[in-house]
């Protein structure tokens, strides 16, 4: 498909499991952003990426939280040792431009996790 | 501070009847304001970008608004598909154009 796709769409892990969630942005976008959004709240920034070079990573809770982008395109959030206070959806997000903010970034459909 | 406050947090129309949905924002430069609508279990989907005070823009029954404070989402006669929740973002104060997002407004219309 066209659109940003993440993997797995749902997740429950045990607390203190570790876990790996995937986004494969738009072939061809420079930025990828990746959301958290605990129920009925908006999206909260976690970290940003351009090409493969992760340039803000100010919004991830703790250093349980990493995400890598290695060559550019598919990125990979880690959560270790999963918490309660995990369970989320968390969105992926992609974008063609860097240079101009035309605030248009394309969302994948998000990967629930459920930390039991 | 929340940057971005939005209200009102739940809004139910019946089909027709039209309405508005504000985004206030407490960043002192604006660099765009962005609206998006989220359907359930989906991700956001981009709806417009506003820069300057007095720039409007439609789609459809949608038609945002921008003042110096605050933006506005006007839904003109709307149906039951535009049930959703719309979400408002800016970027923060500072060089960072990632957007920051209110926390929506959920809009139910029904038939």
């Amino acid at each position: 498909g066209a659109g940003v796709s993440q993997s797995p769409r749902y997740k429950v892990a045990k607390r203190g499991q570790d876990v790996a969630l995937r986004c494969d942005p738009i072939s061809g976008h420079v930025s990828l952003f990746w959301y958290q959004q605990a129920l009925g709240q908006g999206p909260e920034f976690l970290t940003y990426f351009q090409n493969e070079a992760q340039l803000d990573k100010s919004g991830l809770p703790s250093d349980r939280f990493f995400a890598e982008r290695p060559e550019g395109s598919v990125s990979t959030l880690k959560i270790q040792r999963t918490q309660q206070e995990d369970s989320a959806v968390y969105l992926c997000a992609s974008s063609l431009r860097t240079s101009r903010n035309t605030g248009e970034l394309f969302f994948g459909e998000g990967s629930r996790l459920t930390v039991l | 501070e929340d940057q971005v406050t939005q209200s009102p947090e739940a809004l139910r129309l019946q089909e027709g009847e039209s309405s508005s949905l504000n985004c206030s924002y407490t960043v002192s430069g604006l660099r765009g304001l962005f609206w998006y609508r989220q359907d359930p279990g989906k991700g956001p989907e981009f709806l417009f970008t506003l820069y300057s005070a007095g720039e409007e823009k439609e789609k459809e029954r949608l038609k945002a608004t921008l003042t110096k404070k605050e933006s506005f989402l006007h839904i003109t006669a709307p149906k039951p598909e535009d049930s959703a929740t719309y979400l408002c973002a800016v970027p923060p104060d500072g060089g960072s154009y990632i957007p920051t997002f209110g926390r929506g407004t959920s809009l139910i219309v029904h038939p």
